[in-house]
């Protein structure tokens, strides 16, 4: 299963709603994650099963859609979400990631 | 707290054997699938496999597949991912990561995310 995800880099000012989607090439149900990975850091869980935030994320941060198409929303961008954000599926092996989108601040 | 302890940085020549860990704790280690991600320089990240440490059912990525192994010692709650010739385009960090599930009336279920990471084991192939 292929995820394709975009944007592949974004710029957007602190306050600003972003919004990436990842597109997969077959249903793959609810079976999606979002994870955050700082510069120099191990990624993070944010969002597993489509739309359910992981424990200790805060608020902001937002996942939604079933099926093929996903969509990860900050509602409001902070500067400590400078990060890459990938998606992955594990719906079926092998557990594929999406390309990841860069997300900077203007 | 769970945590996924991984091994130091490893330089290595190309066609040397390296075997890197993962130690894990505080959570009960045959109970839930831990995988391997790879992250080429300035990449992203790639899937490389999974196993169960209870039952050592293992699953690798067909890219992935021949390249490496996968395997876990429950012994000293401890995963691995070892290479019997290395390439230089093995550099790469790599990262062990937890799959989420829970466990009730005696049976464990995953869950459909990555929910613990190591800190990452850097290798670097160089002659």
């Amino acid at each position: 299963i292929q995820l394709t995800q975009s944007p592949s880099s974004l710029s957007a000012s602190v306050g600003a709603r972003v919004t990436i989607t990842c597109r997969a090439s077959q249903d793959i149900a609810s079976s999606l994650a979002w994870y955050q990975q700082k510069p120099g850091k191990a990624p993070d869980l944010l969002i597993y099963a489509a739309s359910t935030l992981q424990s200790g994320v805060p608020s902001r941060f937002s996942g939604s859609g079933s099926g093929t198409d996903f969509t990860l929303i900050i509602s409001s961008l902070h500067p400590e979400d400078l990060a890459t954000y990938y998606c992955q599926q594990l719906d079926s092996y092998p557990l594929t990631f999406g390309g990841g989108t860069k997300v900077e601040i203007k | 707290e769970v945590q996924l302890v991984q091994s130091g940085v490893d330089v290595k020549k190309p066609g040397e054997s390296l075997k890197i860990s993962c130690k894990a704790s505080g959570y009960i280690f045959g109970n839930y699938w831990i995988g391997w991600v790879r992250q080429m320089p300035g990449k992203g990240l790639e899937w490389m496999g999974i196993i169960y440490p209870g039952d050592s059912d293992t699953r690798y990525n067909p890219s992935f597949q021949g390249q490496v192994t996968i395997s876990a010692d429950m012994s000293i709650n401890t995963a691995y991912l070892q290479w019997s010739t290395l390439k230089a385009s093995d550099t790469a960090m790599y990262y062990c990561a937890r799959r989420g599930g829970h466990c009730s009336g005696g049976k464990c279920y995953t869950e459909d995310n990555l929910d613990y990471w190591g800190q990452g084991t850097l290798v670097t192939v160089s002659s």
